[in-house]
C-alpha cells in the first residue's frame, strides 16, 4: 500500500516552461486536492476534485489545471512556468468528508 | 478563505501544556488537525465534526465551538516530538476540500 504518491520530488523549470506534477493515490480515495507550500502562507487549497470527471477551482487556480480522469489519477499541470510559482507543491487524499487526508510526500519546484 | 490561527508561534519546555486556535468567519462542516515536521508531508492528527463527534489517533485533544466557528487544539504535557508546525483545515460542507490556516510552529526544549 503506497498511499500517495507524487512525482518529481524535485524540478526545476525556465519560465514559460510548461510542466505537469503527477499525484496517485492507491487507497480508492475519492476525494483528492492539490496544495502549495510557501513560508509564511500555510497550506494554500490550488485545486481539488471530490470525484473523478469533477474537479473545482480553490483559492489560488490562476496558472495550473487538472483533469480527474480515474479514481487513482490527479495530475496538476503548470501551463507557463512563472518565478511565482516556486513552492512546495502537496497532493492529499481522503475517502471523503468524515475522514482525514493522506498527504503525498511532496514536490518542490523552482521556476527561474 | 483561509482560517485564522493563533498563536503563531509558542515555545514550550517538556512536560509544559499549550493550546492552539483555529477560527472561521463562514459557518463550518468539520475542522481537521495536522502535524507537519521539517521537511516532512503533513501528518493527520483528528478531526471534529458538527455535533461534537470526535474523531482521532493521538493523545492530544481538541474542542469545536460550532456557533462561535472555532476550534482549539489541547497539547498536554508535552513532549519533544511535539514539535512542529500545527495547521487547523476547515470545510465548510460535504463536497469541498480543506482550507488550511497559516500554521502554529511549536517547539519544545528540554
Amino acid at each position: 500500500n503506497a498511499g500517495v504518491t507524487q512525482t518529481p520530488k524535485f524540478q526545476v523549470l525556465k519560465t514559460g516552461q510548461s510542466m505537469t506534477l503527477q499525484c496517485a493515490q492507491d487507497m480508492n480515495h475519492e476525494y483528492m486536492s492539490w496544495y502549495r507550500q510557501d513560508p509564511g502562507m500555510g497550506l494554500r487549497l490550488i485545486h481539488y476534485s471530490v470525484g473523478a470527471g469533477i474537479t473545482d477551482q480553490g483559492e489560488v487556480p490562476n496558472g495550473y489545471n487538472v483533469s480527474r480522469s480515474t479514481t487513482e489519477d490527479f495530475p496538476l499541470r503548470l501551463l507557463s512556468a512563472a518565478p511565482s510559482q516556486t513552492s512546495v507543491y502537496f497532493c492529499a487524499s481522503s475517502p471523503g468528508a468524515y475522514y482525514g487526508y493522506t498527504f503525498g510526500s511532496g514536490t518542490r519546484l523552482t521556476v527561474v | 478563505q483561509q482560517p485564522v490561527q493563533s498563536p503563531q508561534a509558542v515555545i514550550l519546555r517538556e512536560g509544559e501544556d499549550a493550546v492552539i486556535n483555529c477560527s472561521s468567519s463562514k459557518a463550518l462542516y468539520s475542522v481537521h488537525w495536522y502535524r507537519q515536521k521539517h521537511g516532512e508531508a503533513p501528518v493527520f492528527l483528528m478531526i471534529l465534526l458538527k455535533g461534537g463527534e470526535q474523531k482521532g489517533h493521538e493523545k492530544i485533544s481538541a474542542s469545536f465551538n460550532e456557533k462561535k466557528q472555532q476550534s482549539s487544539l489541547y497539547l498536554t504535557a508535552s513532549q519533544l516530538s511535539y514539535s512542529g508546525t500545527y495547521f487547523c483545515g476547515t470545510e465548510k460542507n460535504s463536497g469541498y476540500a480543506l482550507n488550511f490556516g497559516k500554521g502554529t510552529s511549536l517547539l519544545v526544549t528540554p
